[in-house]
């Protein structure tokens, strides 16, 4: 149990639905990450936010839309998915943003797109 | 261009022998070099985190080395165990303390131990 809870854990999505992950930290962090873990390939950082405002956007397709009403939760809606968009998608936080601050990851919700 | 270079891709030891993984990274400035384990399926779970001024830290049997002069850092595991079969992922940060900490993956190094 890492602090970081992930769901759905598994979730297989047609390319024309719309769904969403959800993510919830009992931390107490301030910061809240998406990632996305694709085989092979390092971990890519989607979006952060700081105190519930977003702070990055690496440049992440619209059809993924996060949102996170309060520093506790983060979520992740999903629309219009192309079949490359199959990873494992993982949540995190840390207390701050700023250097030194250990990121603690969620167990990932595996996003099968056919 | 930063990035973190891990060797080998992957990994089979016998059960109860020794280990070392190695992580090469051309990232600057240099902040801080941290390891992770991840189980097949699971979220990556922090093993060590080491700042400039360290060069071993060791956590249970898992002790992690750092020369940030060559940039090289090695995770060495002792007395290897069934679970320890996961994939190690370093990772290194490019932020010294102020604003938004950017960390650089590394694609990870997947140990096998065999009974």
């Amino acid at each position: 149990e890492t602090g970081v809870t992930q769901t759905p854990r598994h979730l297989v999505m047609g390319m024309t639905n719309k769904k969403s992950l959800k993510c919830e930290q009992h931390l107490g962090h301030n910061a809240m990450y998406w990632y996305k873990q694709s085989a092979k390939k390092p971990l890519e950082l989607m979006f952060v936010y700081n105190f519930k405002e977003q702070t990055e956007n690496n440049s992440v397709p619209s059809r993924f839309s996060p949102e996170c009403p309060n520093s506790s939760h983060l979520f992740l809606h999903l629309h219009t998915l192309q079949p490359e968009d199959s990873a494992l998608y993982l949540c995190a936080s840390s207390p701050g943003v700023g250097g030194g601050n250990t990121i603690y990851f969620g167990e990932g919700s595996w996003l099968t797109v056919v | 261009k930063n990035q973190v270079e891990q060797s080998p891709q992957s990994l089979i030891i016998l059960e109860g022998k020794n280990c070392t993984l190695q992580c090469n990274y051309t990232v600057s400035p240099f902040s801080n070099l941290r390891w992770y384990k991840q189980d097949t399926g699971r979220g990556p779970v922090s093993l060590t985190i080491m700042t400039f001024s360290e060069n071993t830290k060791s956590n249970g049997r898992y002790t992690a080395t750092l020369d940030a002069d060559t940039k090289q850092s090695s995770l060495h595991i002792t007395a290897s165990q069934l679970s320890d079969s996961a994939s190690y992922i370093c990772v290194v940060s490019d932020n010294m303390n102020t604003g938004f900490q950017k960390l650089v993956f590394g694609t990870g190094t997947r140990l096998l131990v065999s009974p």
